[in-house]
């Protein structure tokens, strides 16, 4: 079955600096691959999505890479903010015909100021 | 929009106990998600339902667990008896047609079973 890993441990980085999470997956390559944030006692929030055939898909301060050699997707934050800190979630879709995602644990992200 | 609208937010109750979670998906969504979140195994997809039919429920734990969506706007997530292990955090989340893979997440029924 597919395996979605992130990094368990928190990531811990100093305001101004880029955020980069990593998403590796096994198996094979989803359709789309998205990318969630979660605040403590809240549900997941939309961020970016990126589908197969694209390398690279950015949003102001966000970028998403995806690798579909490397079964790998990365995620970065450019110019972090304090307000940035939540848990990034990495989101697979493994079969455009079951509309379901498949979500990764999530790597926790703490901005310093 | 209000956004995707979860009751209880909390709930405590005894092992044995019935247990229903409600959920009110943004208006004009025509996907409706029932997700359950845990430290030990993360984000998972119990059911999910287009054009209020419940198209696959294979994550559906057991049978104490059934969902239901009367109509476009109200779905209900029931446990019947409820057990320690189900306690977690249950969200709903909606999407539209064209869009599915877009999920918006409601505030979530944080569920303890005592």
């Amino acid at each position: 079955s597919q395996k979605i890993e992130q990094n368990s441990e928190a990531l811990n980085i100093q305001e101004g600096k880029t955020a980069t999470l990593t998403c590796n997956y096994t198996n094979y390559s989803p359709a789309y691959l998205q990318w969630y944030r979660q605040d403590p006692g809240r549900g997941p929030v939309f961020l970016l999505l990126i589908r197969e055939n694209e390398k690279e898909k950015r949003k102001e301060r966000l970028k998403v890479t995806f690798d579909t050699t490397l079964k790998q997707s990365l995620f970065h934050i450019t110019a972090s903010q304090p307000a940035d800190s939540a848990t990034y979630l990495c989101a697979l879709t493994m079969d455009t015909g079951r509309r379901a995602l498949t979500f990764g644990s999530g790597t926790r992200l703490q901005v310093q100021p | 929009d209000a956004g995707v609208i979860q009751s209880p937010r909390h709930e405590v109750t005894e092992m044995g106990q019935e247990v229903t979670l409600r959920c009110k998906p943004i208006s004009g969504h025509d996907y409706l998600f029932w997700y359950r979140q845990t430290m030990m195994r993360g984000l998972e997809l119990l059911i999910y339902f287009n054009n209020n039919v419940p198209i696959d429920d294979s994550g559906m734990p057991e049978d104490r667990f059934s969902a239901k969506m009367p109509n476009a706007s109200f779905s209900t997530l029931k446990i019947q008896p409820s057990e320690p292990r189900d306690s977690a955090v249950y969200f709903c989340a909606s999407s539209p047609r064209f869009n599915w893979e877009t999920q918006y997440f409601g505030p979530g029924t944080r569920l303890l079973v005592l």
